[in-house]
């Protein structure tokens, strides 16, 4: 079966740095990955998915993921963090909707 | 509707009594999930329907949980005999179909066992 590992439950940064979340996959086929969103109080929101296209994915909010098959990772990047970007992020990876599996999550909190 | 509808947002119930959480999904996806969100912790696969019929509910943690949809749009969760770890926030996505088009999710029931 397959599964996500987010490296890192919590992550700090200034506003103006870079945000890099990490997320490793483990599929035996391969997958589509996403990143989620979740603000407090709040569904998750779909930043961003890979469904076996271009490696690098542009999302919403200047976030950005690239897929790696070689190191098994699809880290979640954004050049310039700001303030509204605090929020939990989830990477997820499935190969139909059915069996969508989500990691423990990052707590991304930005600093001014 | 414009998008996942769950009710009630906030349950808060005594231990051994029985709930039931609704999920409104968006008009026309046939396919509807439910998770299970514990604090600190990611979304957990609970059951997933295509249609009326649940497809896989491999996910669901023992026969004190239900959930159906019998006219394959609202679904409806039911727990028994409610114990205090089942305090979570349940989360509904529902999607156009399997492959890989995108979950919308609700913004989720929060249940308290007390």
């Amino acid at each position: 079966a397959q599964s996500v590992t987010q490296l890192g439950s919590h992550v700090s940064v200034s506003e103006g740095a870079l945000v890099l979340l990490r997320c490793n996959y483990s599929s035996s086929v391969p997958p589509y990955l996403f990143w989620y969103v979740q603000y407090p109080n709040q569904g998750l929101q779909l930043l961003l998915k890979y469904t076996s296209a271009a490696t690098l994915v542009k999302g919403i909010n200047g976030f950005e993921a690239e897929f790696k098959k070689s190191e098994t990772s699809f880290h979640l990047t954004k050049p310039s963090a700001h303030m509204s970007d605090a929020a939990e992020y989830f990477c997820a990876v499935s190969h139909n909707n059915n069996d969508m599996r989500f990691g423990a999550g990052t707590r991304l909190t930005v600093k001014p | 509707g414009a998008g996942v509808s769950q009710t009630p947002s906030n349950k808060v119930t005594e231990k051994g009594k029985y709930v039931e959480l609704r999920c409104d999904p968006i008009s026309g996806h046939t396919a509807l999930y439910w998770y299970r969100q514990s604090l600190g912790q990611g979304p957990e696969f609970l059951i997933y329907f295509q249609g009326t019929g649940a497809a896989d509910d491999s996910g669901l943690p023992n026969d004190r949980f239900f959930a159906v949809r019998p006219e394959g749009s609202v679904s409806t969760l039911k727990i028994q005999r409610t114990e205090r770890g089942d305090s979570a926030v349940y989360l509904c996505a529902s999607s156009l179909d399997a492959g890989a088009n995108v979950l919308t999710f609700g913004a989720g029931s929060r249940l308290t066992v007390l």
